[in-house]
């Protein structure tokens, strides 16, 4: 079956380090997107790719990068990790432009100490 | 005016009750709405589309007001299993993008 993937499901690190979330989809959808969820805020919208070679920033975009060299994945980077990135992060496909169904990963808890 | 907003509750309501949530969305250019549903420390799953005229599937109710910016989610006979927390979502302004409300909880009691 298909599905949607994210490594590691936990993960600690230190302020300053440089950390990349992975998220893998087997649904061949072109549209990937990477969300925060907090208390108090909801999920924000971190960055989003439709396409290979194609990404774009999100509402909380800062202090992350993102790479799309193929159709199956695209990493989350966060440069420098801060305190403030401390959060669930989800990955999220569709097959069509933002406006449809978004299918989620299982999540990735990040804390930054 | 937050883009988009619910009650966060939370709505603490016995089996078998009717309860309604309520959502608003500031941008009059969204076109497609959506209801997600979450459980604790899991992924968000979508529950339901919602339409112009109005949608039902099984015990879920979905309607839309353009005209108020309101969004409404109506659930009937409820099941122990429908405590979860249920996401308003909405379209963006140029339709690229989802918006997530912050949620409205439900725990259903026995």
């Amino acid at each position: 079956d298909a599905e949607i993937t994210q490594s590691p499901r936990h993960k600690i690190t230190e302020t300053g380090r440089q950390v990349t979330l992975a998220c893998h989809q087997t649904w061949n959808h072109n549209n990937m997107f990477w969300y925060r969820q907090d208390l108090g805020h909801g999920l924000r919208l971190i960055h989003y790719s439709y396409g290979v070679q194609d990404t774009n920033k999100g509402e909380v975009s800062d202090g992350y990068s993102v790479s799309r060299s193929n159709t199956e994945d695209l990493p989350l980077t966060l440069e420098s990790a801060a305190s403030s990135q401390t959060s669930v992060y989800f990955c999220a496909s569709s097959d069509a432009a933002g406006a449809n169904e978004q299918y989620f990963g299982p999540g990735t808890r990040l804390t930054v100490t | 005016r937050k883009e988009v907003e619910q009650d966060p509750g939370p709505f603490n309501v016995p089996e078998g009750a009717t309860v309604a949530f309520n959502c608003t969305y500031s941008n009059s250019a969204s076109q497609s709405f959506f209801w997600y549903r979450q459980d604790c420390r899991k992924e968000p799953k979508l529950l339901m589309s919602v339409y112009s005229s109005g949608n039902e599937d099984g015990r879920f109710t979905a309607q839309l007001n353009r005209a108020s910016q309101y969004i409404s989610l109506l659930i009937r006979d409820s099941k122990l299993s429908d405590s979860a927390t249920y996401l308003c979502v909405v379209t963006n302004q140029a339709g690229t993008a989802l918006i997530f409300g912050k949620g409205t909880t439900l725990s259903v009691s026995s």
